[in-house]
């Protein structure tokens, strides 16, 4: 089955630093998603973005498809910018399921 | 405002005493699914559908029944919870199942004890 990995698993930043997070999966996807768990749990899409790039804010992210990864930039981080990053991909299959990574933790300090 | 929405969004119940969650859908997707999220086991699908009356199995269907009579309802029902169903519960919405971006309702997060 398809494998989404994710680094780092952790990662602690000062507040307005800036920082990539990176996800790999193991063979060609029809979508892929990052999303912020906050932490009153609650998973809040940033992008669908199967290819290319996109920005949103302090946000960004690419994908290269051919070469199976995805970055997730963050840039000025702030305090509210903590929680889980999420990369998930849609496996191929007629469930259309997402198949989440095990997720970057961030925590931004003042 | 396009939105997923799951009640009751805390809930906490006794072993063998039915319950459902409801989720609603206010963007006239044909897609909805349920995913339970465990610590150390990510998020797993347990039920999805591609339209109205059309339900099929995830990956862990066990203890769970869903319905889908309309269009922008999908909700899960435990028939007779048991403390292993403890967990935090996502419902999710696309356009059409597949190359489409998939929305995440509010989560709802079950104890049972």
């Amino acid at each position: 089955g398809i494998q989404v990995e994710q680094s780092p698993p952790d990662l602690i930043l000062q507040e307005g630093a800036n920082s990539t997070l990176r996800c790999n999966f193991s063979d060609s996807v029809n979508n892929l998603q990052w999303f912020h768990q906050n932490p009153w749990g609650q998973l809040i899409n940033l992008f669908y973005i199967p290819s290319g790039t996109k920005q949103n804010g302090r946000l960004s992210a690419t994908t290269v498809a051919t070469e199976r990864y995805s970055l997730l930039y963050i840039s000025s981080s702030q305090t509210t910018d903590s929680g889980v990053y999420f990369c998930a991909v849609e496996y191929p299959d007629s469930s259309y399921k997402l198949i989440f990574g095990s997720g970057t933790r961030l925590l931004v300090r003042p | 405002e396009a939105q997923v929405t799951q009640n009751p969004r805390y809930l906490i119940t006794v072993t063998g005493k039915k319950l459902t969650v409801t989720c609603s859908q206010n963007m006239n997707h044909e897609y909805m699914s349920w995913y339970r999220q465990d610590p150390g086991l990510g998020l797993r699908q347990i039920y999805y559908s591609m339209n109205v009356e059309v339900t099929d199995k995830g990956d862990v269907p066990e203890g769970y029944k869903v319905s889908r009579k309309e269009k922008r309802n999908f909700p899960l029902i435990l028939e007779s919870p048991s403390p292993n169903q403890t967990s935090l519960y996502f419902c999710a919405s696309s356009l059409v199942g597949g190359v489409y971006e998939q929305y995440f309702g509010p989560g709802t997060r079950l104890t049972v004890t």
